[in-house]
C-alpha cells in the first residue's frame, strides 16, 4: 500500500450504532488530520495530531472520538450519530515543517458515511 | 486568521478551450497557497503549490497558477482542457507558522463539455 489509505470506503450506520473509521499513512509523516466534507460546504477540519498528540479540536461534538496510537494510524470512533453527520470523512497526513516538510497534505480516498 | 474565496461554484467549458478558476485569499501574514483537485469518489490530490520564489507555478496535468500578492489572488489556469479534467478544484491557504493547518475554499466544479 502506498500513500494514505482509509477503511471502510462506505459505511451505513444507525443512530444507535458504534463504528470506527481507520486511516493509515505509508509516507513516514508525523502529522495526521480528520476532515469532514459535506455537500455545498468547505472542508471542515475536525482534528489534528502531531507526533500522536492531539493539537487541534475544532469544537467537534463528543460523539466523534479520535484516536492516534502512533504516527501512522488514525481512527475516528463514532457513536450515537445524527443524520446531519452524513458526509465524506477524509484523512490526511503531512510532514512537520521543522523536519523538512513541504507543507502540503496528502489525502486518503475518504469514507462515505450515511447515518440512517 | 486566513480565509479563501472561490467565487465560482461551477465553471462550464468546452473541451480544448482555456479555463481560469479564481481564488482570492485574505490573511494578515504571509501565506502558502495550494490547489487541490478531487475527482468523483476520491480524495484530494495536490495540483500545485506556491511557497516562495517565482510567482508562476506549474503543476501536474498542464495546470499552472500565478500568485499575485497585491491582488491577494492565486488563480488556476489551463490553456486547453480535456474531458478528464472534469472535477472539483479547491484552493487552500496555510500560514507560515508552526502548524500545518490548511484553510480551504468552497471549491469550483470544472465541467468540461465535448
Amino acid at each position: 500500500e502506498t500513500g494514505v489509505t482509509q477503511t471502510p470506503r462506505h459505511l451505513v450506520m444507525g443512530m444507535t450504532n458504534k463504528k470506527s473509521l481507520k486511516c493509515e499513512q505509508h509516507l513516514g509523516h508525523n502529522a495526521m488530520y480528520w476532515y469532514k466534507q459535506s455537500a455545498k460546504k468547505p472542508l471542515e477540519l475536525m482534528f489534528v495530531y502531531n507526533f500522536k498528540e492531539q493539537t487541534e479540536n475544532n469544537s467537534v461534538p463528543s460523539r466523534f472520538s479520535p484516536e492516534c496510537p502512533n504516527s501512522s494510524h488514525l481512527f475516528l470512533h463514532l457513536h450515537t450519530l445524527q443524520p446531519e453527520d452524513s458526509a465524506l470523512y477524509l484523512c490526511a497526513s503531512s510532514q512537520d515543517k521543522g523536519r523538512g516538510g513541504s507543507y502540503e497534505q496528502y489525502f486518503g480516498p475518504g469514507t462515505r458515511l450515511t447515518v440512517t | 486568521a486566513q480565509s479563501v474565496t472561490q467565487l465560482d461554484s461551477q465553471v462550464p467549458v468546452f473541451e480544448e478551450a482555456p479555463v481560469e478558476l479564481r481564488c482570492n485569499y485574505s490573511s494578515s501574514v504571509s501565506v502558502y497557497l495550494f490547489w487541490y483537485v478531487q475527482y468523483p469518489n476520491q480524495g484530494l490530490q495536490l495540483l500545485l503549490k506556491y511557497l516562495s520564489g517565482s510567482t508562476l507555478v506549474k503543476g501536474i496535468n498542464g495546470f499552472e497558477a500565478e500568485f499575485n500578492k497585491s491582488q491577494t489572488s492565486f488563480h488556476l489556469r489551463k490553456p486547453s482542457v480535456h474531458i478528464s479534467d472534469t472535477a472539483e478544484y479547491f484552493c487552500a491557504v496555510s500560514d507560515r507558522g508552526a502548524t500545518n493547518k490548511l484553510i480551504f475554499g468552497t471549491g469550483t466544479l470544472l465541467a468540461v463539455q465535448p
